[in-house]
């Protein structure tokens, strides 16, 4: 079992440019989520799919984020243009389904800079 | 609108148990108890969940409280590998927002050689 597996781990980027984020969800879990981490607000939701579909979005931020889910083995997270408030590190996570009694699992985050 | 509420931060020596407060006192019947760590540099990693009676697995015990107001996680014999941030989430077993897993700011866990 691989875990989730997201890449890239590090990016650096300057103001204005694309930036795409890659995960790959653990093998049948039909859920996954983004979420972005920062110093001063924490682990924040971003968005959840359910079978592919996004449920819930309203933690984007702008119009400056998508997501996209186009299978089941693959999601991505794309910002443009990016800005240097974008900085944090994004998680990924999957679970079985979005029931309640079905734990999440994260990977190891893409740390993103934006110059 | 924190629904849990931790220490920010806690010693244990090494080798010692490690017990992890976490009061809820507005958890509802359906809602579950959720343990996560997140290790520096690393995603947050599953511990243990609960809804009503105690848990153990081969990471840690939780014991609720009879009246699910407050909970415990336990680490029985920590090691300076269990130095990290330590989250008690409550979340909805069942309903439209079962899905939600909301982070607040965690105990910082300390262990000491």
């Amino acid at each position: 079992d691989a875990g989730v597996i997201q890449s890239p781990r590090h990016e650096v980027t300057e103001m204005g440019q694309e930036v795409t984020l890659r995960c790959k969800p653990i093998s049948g879990h039909n859920s996954l989520f983004w979420y972005r981490q920062t110093m001063m607000r924490g682990l924040e939701l971003l968005i959840y799919f359910n079978n592919n579909v996004p449920i819930d979005d309203s933690g984007m931020p702008e119009d400056r984020f998508s997501a996209k889910m186009p299978n089941a083995s693959f999601s991505t997270l794309k910002i443009q243009p990016s800005e240097p408030r974008d900085s944090a590190v994004y998680f990924c996570a999957s679970t079985p389904d979005g029931r309640g009694n079905s734990p999440l699992h994260f990977g190891n985050g893409t740390r993103l800079t934006v110059t | 609108d924190a629904k849990t509420t931790q220490p920010p931060s806690m010693d244990c020596a090494e080798g010692r148990a490690a017990n992890l407060p976490c009061n809820h006192s507005t958890i509802s019947g359906n809602e579950y108890v959720y343990w996560y760590r997140q290790i520096h540099s690393q995603g947050p990693q599953y511990i243990i969940h609960g809804l009503k009676n105690n848990e153990t697995n081969e990471m840690a015990s939780l014991i609720i409280t009879e009246d699910r107001k407050s909970s415990t996680l336990i680490l029985p014999h920590a090691t300076l590998r269990d130095t990290a941030v330590y989250y008690c989430i409550v979340r909805a077993g069942v309903g439209a927002g079962s899905y939600q897993l909301t982070f607040g700011k965690g105990t910082k866990l300390s262990v000491i050689p």
